[in-house]
């Protein structure tokens, strides 16, 4: 079945970096764009970024343009989040997800199907 | 930004019981919405798509409807793991998308 396993959050002090990974299983992880999203303790979701299927296009939510970065190995079927002068409002789990649309429809629809189970990012100093 | 409205914020309803909540969007979507649910400690999950199209394996109890700026999630009788958290999103003109606040469907 569709798996998606994200690693890498921690404790972070403010100003530093911390690169996410999502492991993708199950499916034609190539054929597929992929998106990251978060969620700070107790509040609601925001989207963070997203990636087409081959790399080719790759957007950000304002709160985090320019300071991370998305990107894939289609190879190793892993994506990740770069996140760089991380600041106290980036505490959140952060989720990576599938979109629901890909090379078969020929378009990165926006809809998140599956969804990872999350990686907690803290940043404190 | 399109800014999506979730009303009301907590709904408190018995197994059994029809639910109906109410997704409100700043500016036309069209029917570019979707429907997620949220159950403590785990991810969401998708519900809907395209205002009304339920994703793969949700049960016939869920729907959705409307267009434009007023949307419905509509769960015909509910069962007791329908309990959660649901949150509406949009993807019109994205990028960026943007989601609701959130209902929290509580047990009565």
């Amino acid at each position: 079945q569709v798996q998606l396993v994200e690693s890498g959050g921690g404790v972070v002090q403010p100003g530093r970096s911390l690169r996410l990974s999502c492991a993708a299983s199950g499916f034609s992880f190539s054929s597929h764009g992929m998106h990251w999203v978060r969620q700070a303790p107790g509040k609601g979701l925001e989207w963070v970024a997203v990636i087409w299927y081959d790399g080719s296009n790759k957007y950000y939510g304002d709160s985090v343009k320019g300071r991370f970065t998305i990107s894939r190995d289609n190879s190793k079927n892993t994506l990740y989040l770069q996140m760089n002068s991380l600041r106290a409002e980036d505490t959140a789990v952060y989720y990576c997800a599938r979109d629901l649309g890909g090379v078969a429809v020929l378009n990165t629809l926006g809809w998140f199907d599956p969804w990872g189970q999350g990686t907690l990012v803290t940043v404190s100093s | 930004e399109i800014v999506l409205t979730q009303s009301p914020a907590t709904l408190s309803l018995s197994p059994g019981e029809r639910a109906t909540l109410s997704c409100r969007a700043s500016q036309s979507v069209s029917t570019y919405l979707a429907w997620y649910q949220q159950k403590p400690g785990q991810p969401p999950r998708l519900l809907i798509y395209d205002a009304s199209n339920r994703a793969t394996g949700i049960p016939a109890r869920f729907s959705g409807s409307g267009s434009g700026t007023d949307f419905t999630l509509t769960i015909s009788s509910l069962e007791p793991e329908d309990f959660a958290v649901y949150y509406c999103q949009q993807r019109d003109n994205w990028p960026p998308v943007t989601f609701g606040q959130g209902t929290r469907l509580d047990i009565k």
